[in-house]
This record gives C-alpha cells, sequence and structure tokens, in this order.
C-alpha cells in the first residue's frame, strides 16, 4: 500500500523556470516531510524538510508548501538549473526519527 | 563529518547463494536503517535499529534476510539464498535526535543471476 503518492513521474523544464513536484499522503499521523534528491549512483540526498505546523519553508531555491487539510505537499525548484537534473523522492514518517515511507519519484530534465 | 559509509558498492551473485553488506553510520547516530530500492521506485524500508535494538523489521522478509548491529555501531545486512527479485540497491541510512532527518550512503547495487 503506497502511503505516498508522487507525480509526475517525469518532468522536463527549461533552465531558469518553475519546477513544481506535488505529493500526497494518507495517513494524518505523519508529523515529517522531506524531500531527497538523487543523482545516478548515489544515495539520496535530504534537500529540506517540513513539519505540518508550517504552510511553507523555503531554503534557497527550494521551497516545500504545505496543505494539512488536503494532505498534499509539493516542492517548488526556482530558477531551475541544469545541474538540477536529478530524480525528488517525497516522503513522510511519524517524526524525524522513525522510518521513511517514500513516493516513487519524479525524474526531473532541466534542459539548457 | 564523514558520511554514511557502506561496502561493497557493487556485487553479482548467482541466485541461492549468499551476500552481506556491511554500513558504518555517521558517528553518534544513534539510528541505523536498511533500505531496499529497486529500479525506478523509492527506497523501502527493511529493518530499523535504534542503537543495537531493532525497532521496525515489519517488512523484512525473515526467512531469507537477516540484520544485526552489534555493539550498537556497524551493521551488516544478510541475504541468504537470494532470489532473481532481490536485484535492487541496498541503502543504509542513519540519524540521531540532534540533527533529525535520515543521511544515506552510497548503497550497495546487488544482481542477482
Amino acid at each position: 500500500q503506497q502511503q505516498v503518492k508522487q507525480s509526475p513521474q517525469s518532468l522536463i523544464v527549461q533552465k531558469g523556470g518553475i519546477s513544481i513536484i506535488n505529493c500526497a499522503y494518507e495517513n494524518t499521523a505523519f508529523d515529517y516531510f522531506p524531500w531527497y534528491q538523487q543523482f545516478p549512483g548515489k544515495g539520496p540526498a535530504l534537500l529540506i524538510a517540513i513539519r505540518p505546523d508550517v504552510s511553507e519553508k523555503k531554503e534557497g531555491r527550494f521551497t516545500i508548501s504545505f496543505n494539512k487539510s488536503a494532505k498534499q505537499f509539493s516542492l517548488h525548484i526556482m530558477d531551475s538549473q541544469p545541474g538540477d537534473s536529478a530524480t525528488y523522492f517525497c516522503a513522510a514518517s511519524f517524526d524525524s526519527g522513525y522510518a521513511l515511507n517514500f513516493g516513487k519519484g519524479t525524474s526531473l530534465l532541466v534542459t539548457p | 563529518e564523514a558520511g554514511v559509509a557502506q561496502s561493497p558498492r557493487y556485487k553479482i551473485i548467482e541466485k541461492r547463494q549468499s551476500v552481506a553488506f556491511w554500513c558504518n553510520p555517521i558517528s553518534g547516530h544513534a539510528t541505523l536503517y536498511w533500505y531496499q530500492q529497486i529500479l525506478g521506485q523509492g527506497p523501502k524500508l527493511l529493518i530499523q535499529f535504534q542503537n543495537n535494538g531493532v525497532v521496525d523489521d515489519s517488512q523484512l522478509p525473515k526467512d531469507r534476510f537477516s540484520a544485526e548491529r552489534l555493539k550498537g555501531v556497524d551493521s551488516t545486512l544478510k541475504i541468504q539464498p537470494a532470489k532473481l527479485e532481490d536485484s535492487a540497491v541496498y541503502l543504509c541510512a542513519s540519524s540521531s535526535q540532534r540533527t533529525g532527518g535520515a543521511f544515506f550512503g552510497q548503497g550497495t547495487r546487488l544482481t542477482v543471476v
């Protein structure tokens, strides 16, 4: 049973554009929502995370928007760069020390 | 600060053989996880340790997979006997209450032929 659903599966964005990846979760007990970036041959790297008591968190070009009532959250990458081309995973857990439930991933390609 | 170390990076074995993976977490991280990542999918938890105790192994196929974390630091994950469907990347991650979030190693890519 997929507890976190992620879309789109793949995304192509032009350099300088905005990349948007969406996730939805089922379990209202989830309390920690991170995003991970994974390059080929590497392990996932923590990008940014949010808790449900805030609706938005921004770190540099990366922003998480969180809608608790809709049980949805999204990652926005502003001014997308070719170096951002990677697979992005959303995840959810009961707290930061608990195991993560991952989405299936979004393959992002930023074209020059 | 050194990251999570895993070895080997790659392993090719025949079905029904056994294989073991090793993980050294970030120093001071009490929580250690093993995830399985099948090509094109997100990582799936196999087992979680808190120090040297098991917190969650509900998704570990215990008839063929085993894991241990002696002394609460390094951990090994073993598969015996391997099946074709075990072909995947095995990721080790660690976390602490201070840092929050889980930090992953580069993984071991297992191919079962």
